[in-house]
């Protein structure tokens, strides 16, 4: 039983358009929420997080919403660049020993020039 | 720089063999992960270490042993390749708090043929 779910496997969006990644877990012991951005032959790398006592966290073009009713998190990337162009992973952990990451089973966003 | 480091980055076995993925961090990070990632599934965590000495269970332990050598250094050991343990495996790690996320590796490509 998944967690933490995306449920597209894809994304394209043009370049300068925002682009919307989603996210929707089912454990709420869940507190804390990452995306990671992958590229191929890469490890992941940390993009940005988002607390359960927060709505909202902003990072330049990055943009986490949280919406706890719902269990859903989504990322907004405004405006989009070919450079975005990867794989996005959604986190989450529940406090507690060694905080382990619960992953979903990521997007690939491909942003067109 | 500063990150984690693992050896090999590509390795073929044949069912049956065994071999020892290595992973070292110089972040001083107390904990340390190792996940695996596999089409559709996103990252699975096998097993992790919360400090020096201590060692976890994660979702998918199964065919695998871990090894804490000391605060830097984290093995994975595969006793008895098969098939099924074909993947691409990552280290990570993360400080106590875990709030900014984990430091990942760049992977271990495996095949067990």
């Amino acid at each position: 039983d998944q967690q933490v779910k995306q449920n597209s496997p894809s994304l394209s969006v043009q370049e300068g358009r925002i682009s919307i990644l989603n996210c929707d877990y089912t454990n709420s012991m869940f507190d804390y929420f990452l995306w990671y951005k992958k590229y191929p032959a890469e490890g992941p790398t940390f993009l940005i997080s988002i607390s359960s006592i927060k709505d909202k966290n902003e990072d330049g073009r990055f943009t986490v919403f949280l919406n706890k009713s719902a269990k859903h998190l989504s990322l907004h990337i405004v405006p989009s660049q070919p450079g975005d162009s990867a794989v996005y992973f959604c986190a989450a952990s529940a406090s507690g020993s060694a905080r382990q990451l619960t992953f979903g089973s990521g997007t690939q966003l491909t942003v067109l020039p | 720089n500063a990150g984690v480091t693992q050896t090999p980055k590509f390795q073929v076995l044949k069912t049956g063999q065994s071999m020892t993925l290595q992973c070292a961090q110089d972040m001083n990070h107390n904990s340390m992960y190792w996940y695996r990632q596999d089409p559709g599934m996103g990252l699975r965590l096998i097993y992790y270490s919360a400090s020096e000495g201590t060692t976890d269970k994660g979702e998918v332990p199964n065919g695998y042993n871990v090894s804490r050598l000391n605060k830097r250094e984290f093995s994975l050991r595969l006793e008895s390749a098969a098939p099924s343990q074909t993947s691409v495996y990552f280290c990570a790690s993360s400080s106590d708090r875990g709030i900014g996320g984990y430091t990942f590796g760049s992977g271990t490509r495996l095949t067990v043929v």
